[in-house]
């Protein structure tokens, strides 16, 4: 268990519809990042946040968007599904922003686009 | 971002033999990091290199950094049937990290 807790699991949605995916950080962690898994793609950085912030952004389509709350805790909004956004998305966090830093992965949540 | 290419893509070894997974850049890499993530899991960090020329050792699995800090290794001696996953190398650019495709062991009692 790394500490980290992502919700839902799994999540079976229409094309078009929007969904959250939602992520909490190991207790102590300011970075959350999301990564995209698919087997075309592999495993791709889509964002990162540290500490509310925007830090860093990856392969992020216009139509996904995330947020940290001051809890920490962390969205991933996907909207006007496609098929193609059927993946695992796995959120990680680390302690800080730099670099030179494990990151801690949660469970991730299995989206499928139907 | 920074490109690796990992090779194999597909690693199948008997039960207590060796094997070595490579991890390639065509730029010089800051650092790197290796993660293991088992059939069903999510990725597990495992060691991360910074030094030219560094290796590092945890029990069965060595890791080794290029001295030009363009290319990676991890060997895996005596495999056993607890080494199955897919291993990622991904170099890390101020926390983005950057995946290989990975190599996925299958290991054979």
């Amino acid at each position: 268990d790394s500490g980290v807790t992502q919700t839902p699991k799994h999540l079976i949605t229409a094309t078009g519809q929007r969904v959250t995916l939602r992520c909490s950080p190991r207790s102590g962690d300011l970075s959350v990042y999301w990564y995209q898994q698919s087997l075309d793609q592999g495993l791709q950085f889509l964002i990162q946040y540290y500490n509310g912030e925007e830090r860093a952004k990856g392969n992020i389509l216009e139509r996904f968007s995330a947020q940290q709350f001051p809890d920490l805790h962390s969205e991933l909004n996907l909207s006007s599904l496609e098929l193609g956004d059927s993946a695992l998305y796995f959120c990680a966090s680390s302690t800080t922003s730099g670099k030179e830093n494990e990151q801690f992965f949660g469970p991730g949540t299995r989206l499928t686009v139907l | 971002g920074q490109q690796v290419m990992q090779i194999p893509q597909y690693q199948h070894v008997q039960e207590g033999e060796d094997f070595t997974t490579y991890c390639n850049s065509s730029t010089t890499l800051s650092n790197i990091q290796w993660y293991k993530q088992r059939p069903g899991g999510h990725p597990v960090f495992l060691i991360q290199l910074v030094k030219s020329g560094e290796v590092k050792k945890q029990k069965r699995l060595t890791f080794q950094f290029g001295e030009a800090k363009k290319n990676s290794s991890l060997h895996i001696t005596a495999t056993q049937t607890t080494d199955v996953g897919t291993y990622f190398c991904a170099p890390d650019s101020w926390g983005k990290l950057q995946f290989g495709a990975g190599t996925q062991v299958v290991v054979t009692p």
